[in-house]
């Protein structure tokens, strides 16, 4: 067990640029999680999926917000034309979904210039 | 909403010293309660966590007890180390949803 992989681990970008990171879940985990944390604060949920399908959008995940994840297994969170409120550190977390308890990655620390 | 309130810190303490991070919540149902801690430059890891009422959660030293009647999920450590020092994140989830966490308590122990 590797735990939850994420990549890039820094991303330094500028205004209006598009980026794209990726999580890799614990393998036999079904439930895959995004989450974005700003200095001082808790992480707040973006969205999450079972397997392939996408549950559920917050409505913090504005339309340059996309996230996929095609053959139930890793992810990726891409954000269109970046801007400097976007740079958070953004976390993925893998679960079953008979469990409450999430598995988190390290993160990736996005700045936008 | 859901929603997690837990107290503001930074809290510093000297080694050895008992430790109490006060965690409240507001839910619809019945939710799940945890608690993550954040070391330096690290991702969260799940400390503890209790489904239930009453249920009391333990690691490494470290107690919450699910208090429904209060909606509280204190956190308490009885004599802390330098290693210890984190942020300390308080979190609910209900019916196995995404979670809903605090703001987190910056933990500084000092020598």
């Amino acid at each position: 067990d590797t735990g939850v992989s994420q990549n890039p681990r820094h991303k330094i970008t500028k205004r209006g640029q598009n980026v794209t990171f990726r999580c890799d879940p614990i393998s036999e985990h079904n439930r895959l999680y995004w989450y974005r944390q700003t200095l001082g604060q808790g992480p707040e949920f973006l969205t999450y999926f079972q397997n392939e399908a996408q549950l559920e959008k917050s409505r913090l995940l504005s339309d340059r917000f996309s996230a996929e994840r095609p053959k139930g297994s890793f992810s990726t969170l891409e954000i269109q034309r970046t801007e400097q409120g976007d740079s958070a550190m953004y976390l993925c977390a893998s679960s079953l979904a008979q469990w409450a308890e999430q598995y988190f990655g390290p993160g990736t620390r996005l700045t936008v210039t | 909403g859901n929603s997690v309130t837990q107290m503001e810190g930074p809290v510093t303490l000297s080694e050895e010293a008992f430790l109490t991070i006060n965690c409240t919540y507001t839910a619809t149902g019945y939710p799940s309660l945890f608690w993550y801690v954040q070391y330096p430059g690290e991702g969260l890891q799940l400390l503890l966590k209790a489904t239930k009422a009453d249920d009391k959660g333990s690691n490494k030293g470290f107690e919450a007890t699910y208090r429904k009647e209060t909606t509280s999920f204190h956190l308490e450590k009885g004599s802390v180390q330098v290693s210890d020092s984190a942020v300390y994140f308080c979190a609910l989830s209900e019916r196995n949803t995404p979670l809903v966490f605090g703001k987190g308590t910056r933990l500084s122990v000092i020598a």
